[in-house]
């Protein structure tokens, strides 16, 4: 399974872009990448997710290298409502059905 | 339209009381079916996931244990509770063979005194 690196934690402003970035080097040939939020006491919410190249969806974009180990989540124009835990998730490749997640990025958008 | 819920919401319970927790989806058939544990400030770990009725593979050895005794029904239990099993459990499941995306219940939290 591949394992997933983020950083911790992150600070921002309100209407900046914010760019989180995820790492996978063990990647599976036929993984995908999918980013979710979690608010405090509740479970994680999907954000958006991708293959290769670029997604975008109405909340965020997905910029993946073509070597897909590492993946970038981007929110435009941040509101103090993104203040969040943010998590990538690489997997659906295996038929074990496991799904592990890494440690997440707790966002802070301060006004 | 599918949907999961887990309940209790919200439950205290002495140490070396027994518990269960259930979930259940809807609007789909032969989904995965995970168990997710929260401590508080920590990350999600995964405990339990299943892809079929009673298929249960477990992650962490613990004094937990999981069930699915329907298609759409997983049930996370515990014999004798332990302080440390306090934390936020989340069930969730996935389209079997799917792209890994996870749709999540509204958690249940779990308080051991």
């Amino acid at each position: 399974l591949a394992k997933t690196t983020q950083p911790i934690s992150m600070d921002s402003y309100e209407g900046q872009e914010v760019n989180i970035t995820c790492s996978h080097n063990n990647i599976a040939t036929n993984d995908y990448i999918t980013w979710y939020q979690q608010f405090p006491s509740q479970g994680p919410r999907f954000i958006i997710q991708g293959y290769k190249t670029k997604v975008t969806n109405e909340v965020a974009s997905l910029f993946i290298p073509a070597d897909r180990k590492s993946s970038t989540l981007s929110l435009p124009r941040v509101s103090l409502s993104d203040t969040a835990v943010y998590y990538c998730l690489v997997g659906g490749s295996s038929n074990t059905g496991k799904l592990i997640f890494g440690q997440g990025t707790t966002l802070q958008v301060k006004p | 339209s599918q949907t999961i819920h887990q309940w209790p919401a919200t439950l205290v319970q002495p140490v070396g009381s027994p518990l269960s927790l259930e979930c259940t989806v809807e609007g789909t058939s032969n989904p995965n079916l995970y168990w997710y544990r929260q401590a508080a400030g920590r990350g999600l770990q995964l405990l339990f996931y299943s892809v079929g009725i009673g298929q249960i593979s477990s992650e962490v050895p613990q004094n937990l244990s999981a069930s699915r005794p329907q298609d759409r029904q997983f049930i996370l239990s515990s014999k004798k509770l332990l302080l440390s099993d306090s934390g936020f459990y989340l069930c969730a499941w996935s389209v079997d063979r799917g792209s890994g995306e996870l749709f999540f219940g509204e958690g249940s939290r779990l308080t051991v005194l």
